[in-house]
Formats: C-alpha cells, sequence, structure tokens
C-alpha cells in the first residue's frame, strides 16, 4: 500500500509570510502527527490529530497550527516565518492515536522548508 | 518532563565488530521505549519496541528501569546497519506523541 506522502517537498519562503504544508496519511489510518526536525533541536512533536480534533500538542508557539479533514488528511500552517523555522517537517500516520507501541507510526519523506 | 539522552553523536566500528548504542531516558511512570532507524535517503522507520522483546535485524534493546536505561545492541555489526539511530520515548497517556533523543550517527566500517 501507499506510504505517507507529504506535499510539497521542498520549499523556500521569505521571513514574515505564511506557508501551508500537506500531508496524506496511509489509507486506513485516522491519527496524523507532525514533527519538526532541525540540526540544532532534533525531532520534536508539533501536534496529533485525530478525527479532526487535535489530540497533543507540543511545546511550539501559536504562529504553528494544523488541522486535519474528513478524509484524515491533514495540513498545518506556519505563520509570520522566521529563520528558525527552517527545518524538515514530517509526518506520520498511524491507525489510531494511541501509543506506538501498539499502533505502528509510518512517517512520511518530509518536506524541507527554508527560511531567507 | 520527560527527556531522551543519546550521549553519542557518532559511534564507529568494524564491520563484525559489536555495537551498543546507548540511549537514557528521564520519565516519572512506566515509558514505552522504540528505537527508531533512518538509512541513508529513507525515511524514518521502526526498528523495535520494548513492549515486543523482539529482535529485528540482529538488533534487541532492554528496557532497564532501575538505570532508566533502553541500550541498543547488535553482537556483529553490518556494514547495512550504517544509519541514523533514535531512541524515543511514549507516554502510554498521551496517544502517539514521541519524544526523541538526539540521535546516534552508525558507521560500521569494512
Amino acid at each position: 500500500k501507499a506510504g505517507v506522502t507529504q506535499t510539497p517537498r521542498y520549499l523556500i519562503k521569505t521571513r514574515g509570510q505564511q506557508v501551508t504544508l500537506s500531508c496524506s496519511p496511509i489509507s486506513g489510518h485516522r491519527s496524523v502527527s507532525w514533527y519538526q526536525q532541525t540540526p540544532g533541536q532534533g525531532l520534536q512533536f508539533l501536534f496529533e490529530y485525530f478525527s479532526e480534533t487535535q489530540r497533543n500538542k507540543g511545546n511550539f508557539p501559536g504562529r504553528f497550527s494544523g488541522r486535519q479533514f474528513s478524509n484524515s488528511r491533514s495540513e498545518m500552517n506556519v505563520s509570520t516565518l522566521e529563520l528558525g523555522d527552517s527545518a524538515l517537517y514530517l509526518c506520520a500516520s498511524s491507525r489510531l492515536p494511541t501509543s506506538p507501541a501498539y499502533y505502528e507510526q509510518y512517517f512520511g519523506p518530509g518536506t524541507r522548508l527554508t527560511v531567507t | 518532563a520527560q527527556r531522551v539522552t543519546q550521549p553519542e553523536k557518532l559511534l564507529s566500528v568494524f564491520k563484525g565488530a559489536p555495537v551498543e548504542l546507548k540511549c537514557n531516558y528521564s520519565y516519572s511512570g512506566s515509558p514505552e521505549l522504540f528505537w527508531y532507524v533512518q538509512y541513508s535517503r529513507q525515511r524514518l522507520q521502526l526498528l523495535l519496541r520494548h513492549i515486543s522483546r523482539e529482535s529485528i535485524k540482529g538488533f534487541t534493546a532492554d528496557l532497564n528501569k532501575g538505570e532508566t536505561s533502553f541500550h541498543l545492541k547488535k553482537p556483529f555489526a553490518q556494514e547495512e546497519d550504517s544509519a541514523m539511530y533514535y531512541c524515543a520515548l511514549s507516554d502510554p497517556n498521551a496517544g502517539n506523541m514521541l519524544t526523541f533523543g538526539g540521535g546516534t550517527r552508525l558507521m560500521v566500517k569494512p
């Protein structure tokens, strides 16, 4: 079956702009999580969505937001971009919003965002 | 707050040598621990989870609650084991949220 897909794969934006990233989970998966990966901070959890509701949120400013649609596809938005937002943004999907110990999370290839 | 520490950023061994990738965690409760691996130009993927007590590609990891560690071991490293390895922790009551360590790059030399 097809894996998690993320679009676009690469993006260049200017400070102050906003950006929207998209994630399509594996068919049948209803939980979508987002992570930010940077050389300095590593992999950090942003938020998780299930049934169009945010279930968990990491320690990020309100400029970072997300949503999930009825078909489980998810988008994340970053407003008023800062240089420090340059990162690889990973999306992961799982069948249910329970621990990955029971339902494996599958990661997408990521979207590389560069803010200039 | 939960935290995962991988003290080595880079570990270089020769083919056939034993490998141990260290992982220590801090968490007040009974966490679930995982190892994820990212091979060159591939996606991050689950290698193993502690509740399964499984051996994947010859790798094993034992949860030591007394030492709060979850080290990854393999008795004989192979060149194809070269990759980035991440230890991660999950709060059983916090859904799919994973807390990752900083990662260790394993290089297996021929």
